[in-house]
């Protein structure tokens, strides 16, 4: 089974901190996702990975960037957290295809457990 | 682009009776279609999924949803409710062009409560 992994299910920080949440999968995916849910809303993206190195703005970016220096690990940072980035967030994976199959779509993500994340 | 709208907020059922949770979508191109349940304090797993086979899919726990193409519509059935499925379900869309970028798009949400 692929085992996604965030390192904390919640955490407390005061605005203006640096905040860094870490998603670790075990499967050997290259591409990885993280995604913020708030009630009403479903998941929306905010970054995305090809690959090693390799990063993509999703849907809501701002205020956020990302890391990946390794394969299995996929860092979201909040360079100066404030209070509306309150939030749960979830980290996906999933494998690639090589080449324009033209069936990019049809892969299954797979979700870590969470991070709750408050900001005071 | 592609957006997905999921019809109702809140679902409540009677233990034993049908379940169905209507999701309707649009998208410029052939999509892919998932449904994946939250339980509480659970990650996303995953329901089941529509790749431009069968048009009835089936998945876990006795789910099953259509794909009807002419009513943009991947509404997600279950003959009988059990108490192990309230939860909140998500419809997600996904274009499988490869000009759509990978992208997933979340409908807003289904909660289901189950009475026992």
């Amino acid at each position: 089974d692929v085992k996604v992994t965030q390192s904390s299910r919640y955490l407390v920080k005061r605005t203006g901190e640096k905040v860094f949440l870490e998603c670790v999968q075990d499967m050997d995916h290259e591409n990885m996702f993280w995604y913020r849910q708030d009630p009403g809303l479903g998941l929306r993206l905010i970054y995305f990975s090809y690959d090693v190195k390799m990063k993509e703005k999703g849907d809501i970016p701002e205020g956020y960037s990302v890391s990946r220096e390794k394969k299995e690990r996929f860092s979201l940072i909040l360079e100066s957290a404030s209070t509306n980035q309150t939030s749960m967030y979830l980290c996906a994976s999933r494998r690639g295809l090589a080449g324009g199959t033209g069936s990019w779509g049809q892969e299954t993500q797979y979700f870590g457990p969470g991070t709750r994340l408050l900001v005071l | 682009a592609q957006s997905v709208t999921q019809l109702d907020s809140h679902v409540s059922v009677s233990e034993g009776t049908p379940v169905l949770l209507r999701c309707n979508y649009s998208s410029s191109y052939s999509p892919s279609l998932f449904w994946y349940v939250q339980h509480p304090n659970k990650g996303l797993q995953l329901l089941l999924k529509y790749t431009s086979a069968a048009t009835l899919v089936k998945g876990i726990n006795g789910f099953e949803a259509e794909f009807k193409k002419s009513e943009t519509s991947f509404h997600l059935t279950k003959p009988s409710a059990h108490m192990s499925d309230a939860a909140e379900y998500f419809c997600v869309v996904s274009d499988r062009g490869k000009a759509a970028g990978n992208k997933l798009t979340f409908g807003g949400g289904t909660r289901v409560l189950v009475k026992p």
